[in-house]
């Protein structure tokens, strides 16, 4: 049972448009990320969060935004999209603590259509 | 963290035993293997992880190599349900990052 949302599932957006992609997570996990997929390729991380008031970039380069205001919500922004930003994200968290890759849990993701 | 290697694609009889394996030559002693899972578009899932010894768990058998350099994931009695893409990943107990290669495509045919 998942206990990491995101909304929406999927979104088709106009070019010039500012977007929020929403994750939240209920188990108190300290640790959340976003990852970018693109169909049939590797998933690449784009942003990530140690806690409250902590976000990092990624190993890939995106022009979008997130932020860390409470715990179980790290939404990502897009100021301006544009057809390039066309992806799937996919949010994970896990547990401070546990080390390791061990027990991430990651959402359903938020496939992105820029047209 | 240790580079992996992994064959793209493997086919696999539905019923039969799915051996998937993983090279990581270069891994050091502190690093553990990871492998996860994703089904189609969604987002990957866990499936079992080991330092050194054979670790059994109810999704899978991870067989780790006594020189550590290699390991092979297996589903014993694979569904098509299984149908995804595995990824085979080398991290530090103290890591934080999951960082994914392009893993193998598991194909489970009828």
């Amino acid at each position: 049972e998942a206990d990491i949302y995101q909304t929406p599932r999927y979104l088709v957006i106009g070019t010039g448009k500012k977007i929020t992609l929403e994750c939240s997570q209920t188990m108190g996990h300290d640790k959340m990320y976003w990852y970018q997929q693109d169909p049939g390729m590797e998933l690449h991380l784009i942003h990530y969060s140690y806690g409250v008031n902590s976000t990092e970039k990624g190993d890939l380069s995106s022009e979008s935004t997130v932020s860390r205001i409470r715990t179980e919500h790290f939404p990502l922004t897009l100021e301006s999209a544009r057809p390039s930003h066309t992806s799937q994200y996919l949010c994970a968290s896990s547990e401070s603590g546990t080390g390791g890759v061990y027990g991430y849990t990651f959402g359903s993701g938020t496939r992105l259509t820029v047209v | 963290d240790a580079k992996t290697t992994q064959p793209p694609s493997m086919d696999c009889a539905e019923g039969r035993a799915a051996n998937l394996p993983c090279n990581h030559s270069t891994i050091s002693g502190n690093e553990y293997v990871y492998w996860y899972r994703q089904i189609h578009s969604q987002g990957p899932q866990y499936i079992i992880h080991g330092l050194k010894n054979n670790e059994t768990n109810e999704m899978a058998s991870l067989i780790i190599t006594e020189d550590r350099k290699s390991s092979t994931l297996i589903l014993p009695h694979a569904t098509l349900r299984d149908t995804a893409v595995y990824y085979c990943i080398v991290s530090s107990y103290a890591g934080n990052m999951l960082t994914f290669g392009g893993g193998t495509r598991l194909m489970v045919k009828p």
